[in-house]
């Protein structure tokens, strides 16, 4: 069975801050990562993407892979209470399908 | 402005009744996709698309339906087979190849 795992949360940062999300998946043949913003009730927004080791940064995030470890973070800097949502780690192992964590809510608190 | 829309928003069906919800999409994407999300669980497949006029089960198929009459267009029926299809339904695209996927804004459906 091909899993993702996410801590559920909830993740409390004061703003300003720096948020750090983990993301941890079993199949070793993984060449996708991606990382997904889902506000409550709205669908999921695509922020990030990484597909080789090391660090991807994009404004205020960072994603980072380390496939030895099967491990990919997100680190989101200044953090905002407008980055307050449920963040999704995904992973394709290859082909059209891709697997989802359950995601991690993040509050930033004002 | 390119882009999914789903719809509709809010769909409410009775007991033994088919739905279809609707998914269409302006990116010139080949790659169609139906997930399903229920609180607390991650996105969870039900049906895809690479192109038109083929489709593939996903983890969770029993119970819904499919076509991919045109490129731009991937409805999904919920039948009566599908005994708990209380959940948000996800419709999202991508291109060919190991993008991301755009996704639609989501039909919210309750059984009454």
């Amino acid at each position: 069975q091909k899993e993702v795992e996410q801590n559920s949360g909830p993740l409390s940062v004061p703003e300003g801050a720096i948020a750090s999300l983990n993301c941890t998946y079993s199949d070793r043949g993984s060449q996708s990562f991606f990382w997904y913003r889902q506000y409550s009730g709205k669908s999921p927004e695509l922020i990030m993407s990484i597909y080789s080791n090391g660090d991807k940064e994009d404004g205020r995030f960072t994603a980072q892979l380390n496939k030895a470890s099967q491990y990919v973070s997100l680190l989101i800097r200044d953090s905002q209470p407008s980055d307050s949502a449920t963040y999704l780690c995904a992973v394709s192992p290859g082909g059209f399908k891709t697997i989802f964590g359950a995601g991690t809510r993040l509050f930033v608190k004002a | 402005d390119g882009g999914i829309t789903q719809s509709p928003k809010y769909l409410f069906r009775k007991e033994g009744q088919n739905v279809t919800l609707s998914c269409e999409q302006n990116l010139n994407h080949d790659a169609m996709y139906w997930y399903r999300q229920d609180p607390g669980q991650g996105l969870r497949l039900i049906y895809y698309s690479q192109i038109v006029n083929d489709f593939q089960k996903g983890d969770i198929a029993e119970g819904y339906s499919v076509s991919r009459e045109k490129k731009e267009s991937f409805p999904l029926t919920v039948t009566s087979a599908q005994k708990n299809p209380t959940a948000f339904y996800l419709c999202a695209s991508r291109t060919q190849g190991n993008g991301g996927y755009t996704f639609g804004s989501g039909t919210r459906l309750t059984v009454v």
